[in-house]
């Protein structure tokens, strides 16, 4: 069973266009990061969420965290081709360990 | 900023060979390093748990014999792929963290095995 999911696994839209990814659990959370990995790289931290109801906002990505810290969505606006990549969220499960979903693979079409 | 290496990027090697990739943690002393594999459009599995100075600690389902970790100093944990087949072929990388519980987790950018 997967602890985190991830919807849409894949998604391609036009250059402009906004989209919303999202990340479920079952599990409450204290807190919960979204990552960006390009092909050949590691991930890169792009937020941490920590209350619930929580929104932050990078540029033109809003990351909301759910009222209960069960859920996350990551919003982005006028997509751009330089967004593409797979976002990645994870939580720290028990002491330390970093635990991903199963990532939404994001293209961005010009 | 923190900063992880991992070395080689890419290593190809023969079916029944042995592989080490390096982890090191450039600027900071990392107590706790984190092993994951990554399959093709996969997200990221973690493979093990390694300590500075103790034994790691793998997740279920991956042989402790056939990946061998290594985390000898603060700033370096190796990986070993031992008698290598096609199926290990993959992308691994490492992450490391400081010496707080609390603090972020610094990535590798990878290494990419293809078992020939």
């Amino acid at each position: 069973t997967q602890l985190l999911e991830q919807s849409p696994q894949f998604l391609s839209i036009q250059e402009g266009e906004n989209l919303t990814v999202y990340c479920n659990s079952s599990s409450v959370f204290s807190s919960l990061q979204w990552y960006r990995q390009e092909p050949g790289e590691g991930p890169v931290l792009l937020v941490t969420v920590v209350t619930g109801g929580e929104v932050k906002k990078l540029k033109r990505l809003t990351f909301q965290f759910g009222d209960a810290r069960k859920d996350s969505s990551l919003h982005i606006t006028a997509a751009q081709p330089g967004d593409t990549g797979l976002y990645l969220c994870a939580v720290v499960q028990g002491a330390q360990k970093l635990v991903f979903g199963q990532g939404t693979r994001l293209t961005i079409n010009p | 900023g923190a900063v992880v290496s991992q070395h080689p990027s890419r290593v190809i090697c023969k079916s029944g060979t042995s592989v080490k990739i390096e982890c090191r943690s450039l600027d900071f002393q990392a107590t706790t390093m984190f092993w994951y594999r990554q399959f093709p459009k996969k997200s990221l599995m973690l493979m093990a748990t390694s300590n500075e100075g103790s034994k790691a600690t793998y997740e279920q389902g991956v042989e402790k014999d056939k990946f061998l970790i290594n985390h000898a100093s603060l700033t370096l944990s190796t990986l070993t792929v031992t008698s290598a087949h096609p199926e290990d072929s993959s992308f691994y990388i490492c992450s490391a963290r400081w010496a707080s519980r609390g603090s972020p987790l610094h990535f590798g950018n990878g290494t990419r095995l293809t078992v020939t």
